[in-house]
């Protein structure tokens, strides 16, 4: 099956910093999602990125397909990014998520 | 607004006490899943349903039950709850196919 890397595990940042998230994926994929999970435990969908780039405000997303990988920038860090970062990749014969192990992020004021 | 809802949000059981979570989404969505998310274990997929009376076995099935009798819900049933089963638990929907799935915002599971 599917298997999702997600790198690095722990980022801990003072405010304002920036930051690059990355998820390894070992086969093509149809669909890509990033998510941020609050430190409440939601799953707060952040980009559906299967190719290309995206941004909305102070976080991007870029999925190169081809070499099977997905980048998430985030920009003037605040404390409320704290949480966990997820990216998740569907398995095609049940649409299944695939999920990486997540990034747990940590800014500091 | 488009949503995927459970209830309850935060559940305090004793073992074998029948139990069900609710799970509603308002998007006609054809897919549901059921996820439980352990530390260490990440998430994994219970059951999905492709469409209504359509369901199937996802990766930790065992002592969960699940129907799909309308499009828009998708109960989770522990007929027989155990203390292994304490988790946090996730409904998601999708159209289906490749598309983005919404999750709910999670239903805290305590079995005792």
């Amino acid at each position: 099956g599917i298997q999702v890397e997600q790198s690095p595990p722990d980022l801990i940042l003072q405010e304002g910093a920036n930051s690059t998230l990355r998820c390894n994926f070992s086969d093509s994929v149809n669909n890509l999602q990033w998510f941020h999970q609050n430190p409440w435990g939601q799953l707060i969908n952040l980009f559906y990125i299967p190719s290309g780039t995206k941004q909305n405000g102070r976080l991007s997303a870029t999925t190169v397909a081809t070499e099977r990988y997905s980048l998430l920038y985030i920009s003037s860090s605040q404390t409320t990014d704290s949480g966990v970062y997820f990216c998740a990749v569907v398995q095609d014969s049940n649409y299944q998520l695939i999920w990486g192990a997540g990034t747990k992020l940590i800014i500091k004021p | 607004e488009a949503q995927v809802t459970q209830n309850p949000r935060y559940l305090i059981t004793v073992t074998g006490k029948k139990l069900t979570v609710t799970c509603s989404q308002n998007m006609n969505h054809e897919y549901m899943s059921w996820y439980r998310q352990d530390p260490g274990l990440g998430l994994r997929q219970i059951y999905y349903s492709m469409n209504v009376e359509v369901t199937d076995k996802g990766d930790v099935p065992e002592g969960y039950k699940v129907s799909r009798k309308e499009k828009r819900n998708f109960p989770l049933i522990l007929e027989s709850p155990s203390p292994n089963q304490t988790s946090l638990y996730f409904c998601a929907s999708s159209p289906g196919g490749s598309n983005t799935q919404y999750f709910g915002p999670g239903t805290r599971l305590t079995v005792l």
